[in-house]
C-alpha cells in the first residue's frame, strides 16, 4: 500500500528557506507510477498547488511561486523535495505531499507539455510556521 | 488560471438527507478533468470522484459527480455522520496551474 510522509522543521523566521522531504514507501520513484506533487494549506483556507515532479526530473510549478520554489527527486532514497526561499507568514500553511497521475506530449503548435491527473493518495501533512 | 467558485459555502443538513455541492469554473473544463475531495477536520483532503463522475477506489456509491463544460456537482445522498467535513473540488484540465475551489462545508 503506498504511503506518502512528510518531514522537515516546523519553524522558520522570516527570509529563510522552507526545506521539506516526503518520502514513499510500498511503491517506487521511477518510471510509471506516476508525478508527485506538494500541495499547501493555510490555517482555516483552501488548498493551493506548488507544483509536481516526475522521477526524471521534469518539474510543474505554480507560476504564482515559481520563482521562490525548487522540487526535486533522489530516486536512490525514494524521496523527493520541497524548497521555498524567502518565506514570510504568508507561507505558514499545513504541506502536503501527493502522488497522481500524468504524461508529458509534444503539441504541434504549442511544444512540450505535461499533463496532471488528480491526487489519489495524500501524506498526512506536516504544519510549518513562519514567524519571527 | 481556471478560477473554480464553490457554492454554498456552507450546508446545514441532517443525517439521511441529500447534500447537492456546485462548483463552477471560469473557463470550460476540457475532457471533464475534474475532481472532488473530501478533507475531515486534522486529516489530509481524500479523493473521491475523478474525471467528473469516476468515483474513487473504495468510495461508498452514495457519493455522485456530474457536470461538464463550466457547472460541475457532487451529490451525496443519505447522509451519514462519517459525511460531514468541506469538500473542495478541483480542476486538472490546465496544469498552469492546477487549482481548487474554496470549499463547501457540509455541517449538521
Amino acid at each position: 500500500q503506498l504511503q506518502l510522509q512528510e518531514s522537515g522543521p516546523g519553524l522558520l523566521k522570516p527570509s529563510e528557506t522552507l526545506s521539506l522531504t516526503c518520502t514513499v514507501s510500498g511503491s517506487f520513484v521511477s518510471r510509471n507510477t506516476g508525478y508527485w506533487g506538494w500541495i499547501r494549506q493555510p490555517p482555516g483556507k483552501g488548498l493551493e498547488w506548488i507544483g509536481s515532479i516526475y522521477y526524471n526530473g521534469v518539474v510543474s510549478y505554480n507560476p504564482s511561486l515559481k520563482s521562490r520554489v525548487t522540487i526535486s527527486v533522489d530516486t536512490s532514497k525514494n524521496q523527493f523535495s520541497l524548497k521555498l526561499s524567502a518565506v514570510s507568514a504568508a507561507d505558514t500553511a499545513m504541506y502536503y505531499c501527493a502522488r497522481q497521475e500524468g504524461w508529458a506530449y509534444n503539441d504541434v503548435l504549442t511544444g512540450y507539455h505535461v499533463h496532471l491527473e488528480a491526487f489519489d493518495v495524500w501524506g498526512q501533512g506536516t504544519m510549518v510556521t513562519v514567524s519571527s | 488560471e481556471i478560477v473554480l467558485t464553490q457554492s454554498p459555502g456552507t450546508l446545514s443538513l441532517s443525517p439521511g438527507e441529500t447534500a447537492t455541492l456546485s462548483c463552477r469554473a471560469s473557463q470550460s473544463i476540457s475532457a471533464n478533468y475534474f475532481a472532488w475531495y473530501q478533507q475531515k477536520r486534522g486529516q489530509a483532503p481524500r479523493l473521491l470522484i475523478y474525471d467528473a463522475s469516476r468515483r474513487a477506489p473504495g468510495i461508498p456509491d452514495r457519493f455522485s459527480g456530474s457536470g461538464s463544460g463550466t457547472d460541475f456537482t457532487l451529490t451525496i445522498s443519505r447522509l451519514e455522520p462519517e459525511d460531514f467535513a468541506v469538500y473542495y473540488c478541483q480542476q486538472y484540465a490546465s496544469s498552469s496551474p492546477l487549482t481548487f475551489g474554496g470549499g463547501t462545508k457540509v455541517e449538521i
